[in-house]
């Protein structure tokens, strides 16, 4: 079993939709959380980082950790064509550097004009 | 500009062919890393630097080396490949914390 589960879509929206990505993990330990958004050719970029459970908003996007349920979500308001990539999260145990990042497999997301 | 440089970017190759994909980055950072990422699979670590001389493995190390002689370069290395090393590579690095910066990929194909 993955220790991070994501769903890979493809997801296809309108413009201006909401959405929603997702991952569930089983490792308790993990603390730390991210979402990194991957353009087509590309490597990832950081997109948001968010420490334990809560809130974390930037913009339209806002990042969601739920540490009793093992999810995190990312969501995206009002989104624009210029959102279509592939999102990963990632999480860790600790802040330290020699913390190793786990993935998911990535969410294919489109947005249409 | 703050980046990770990687060499190839493409690479078509035969079972056997040694190769070395190079990885460089100019932000001073001591962690480094390669990854390679598969459909269904997602990025998985293959090895791992935590500096100079410091070298660990990762998910998937087998059929991979890397050396770590300046704090700059991490060359991963196949010296026999072969057709399930077929996949896209990253190369990564972090000062500490939590952003790691990834470099462009590199699409390797094994026949």
């Amino acid at each position: 079993q993955k220790e991070v589960e994501q769903d890979p879509g493809p997801l296809s929206v309108p413009e201006g939709a909401i959405v929603s990505l997702n991952c569930t993990y089983s490792n308790s330990a993990f603390q730390y959380f991210m979402w990194y958004r991957q353009y087509s050719r590309k490597g990832p970029e950081l997109l948001m980082y968010t420490y334990s459970s809560g809130n974390k908003e930037d913009g339209r996007f806002t990042a969601q950790v739920d540490k009793s349920s093992k999810y995190i979500s990312l969501f995206i308001r009002d989104s624009q064509p210029s959102d279509s990539a592939t999102y990963l999260c990632a999480m860790k145990r600790s802040e330290t550097s020699g913390s190793r990042l786990t993935f998911g497999e990535g969410t294919q997301l489109t947005v249409n004009p | 500009e703050a980046q990770v440089t990687q060499n190839p970017r493409y690479l078509i190759t035969v079972t056997g062919k040694k190769l070395t994909v190079t990885c460089s980055q100019n932000m001073n950072h001591e962690y480094m890393s390669w990854y390679r990422q598969d459909p269904g699979l997602g990025l998985r670590q293959i090895y791992y630097s935590m500096n100079v001389e410091v070298t660990d493995k990762g998910d998937v190390p087998e059929g991979y080396k890397v050396s770590r002689k300046e704090k700059r370069n991490f060359p991963l290395i196949l010296e026999s490949p072969s057709p399930n090393q077929t996949s896209l590579y990253f190369c990564a690095s972090r000062l500490g914390g939590y952003e790691q910066f990834f470099g462009p990929g590199t699409r390797l194909t094994v026949l």
